[in-house]
């Protein structure tokens, strides 16, 4: 089945740093999204990305599928950016198959 | 508002014990999950389903059991086969079943005591 292996698994940073998230995935895939997990489990979607650029605010996320990778970008970090960070890409019969998560943590 | 609803956040259970963990939506979702997480691991699937009195297995499916018999409402059962039941349960629902515009409750932890 297909692989999705996120990196860093672990990140610290101070408030105001920016910060690069990367997902490679071993095939081609159907779609691929970005969750955020808070600190008390609450998981919310934060982009639906198969393909291209989009941006919301301060995150934005860049996916090429021909080189089979994801990044997301978080500028100007806040402590309410702390959490977990999953890919998570859709195969040929739509489920979903998740990455490990990047743990983020964003110090006052 | 409309969103997930899961209910216990907290529960313990013994040895031997079947428990109920409720998921309720009032999205008007066609499809509902369950998914496992265990620490420092991302999600992995348990049971989900498309379509009232329909449910399909997911990946780690032993020793669990759903039924579906409304569309609001998506319990899972852990049963007393589930030897390593301890983690974090959560419950989504998507519009239709092609795994585009998750809503996730804020999850029930398990443990067994």
């Amino acid at each position: 089945g297909i692989q999705v292996e996120q990196s860093p698994p672990d990140l610290i940073l101070q408030e105001g740093a920016n910060s690069t998230l990367r997902c490679n995935f071993s095939d081609s895939v159907n779609n691929l999204q970005w969750f955020h997990q808070n600190p008390w489990g609450q998981l919310i979607n934060l982009f639906y990305i198969p393909s291209g650029t989009k941006q919301n605010g301060r995150l934005s996320a860049t996916t090429v599928a021909t080189e089979r990778y994801s990044l997301l970008y978080i500028s100007s970090s806040q402590t309410t950016d702390s959490g977990v960070y999953f890919c998570a890409v859709s195969d040929s019969n739509y489920q979903l198959i998740w990455g490990a998560g990047t743990k983020l943590i964003i110090k006052p | 508002d409309g969103g997930i609803t899961q209910s216990p956040k907290y529960l313990f259970r013994k040895e031997g014990q079947n428990v109920t963990l409720s998921c309720e939506q009032n999205l008007n979702h066609d499809a509902m999950y369950w998914y496992r997480q265990d620490p420092g691991q991302g999600l992995r699937l348990i049971y989900y389903s498309q379509i009232v009195n329909d449910f399909q297995k997911g990946d780690i499916a032993e020793g669990y059991s759903v039924s579906r018999e409304k569309k609001e409402s998506f319990p899972l059962t852990v049963t007393s086969a589930q030897k390593n039941p301890t983690a974090f349960y959560l419950c989504a629902s998507t519009p239709d079943g092609f795994n585009y515009g998750y809503t996730f409750g804020s999850g029930t932890r398990l443990t067994v005591v």
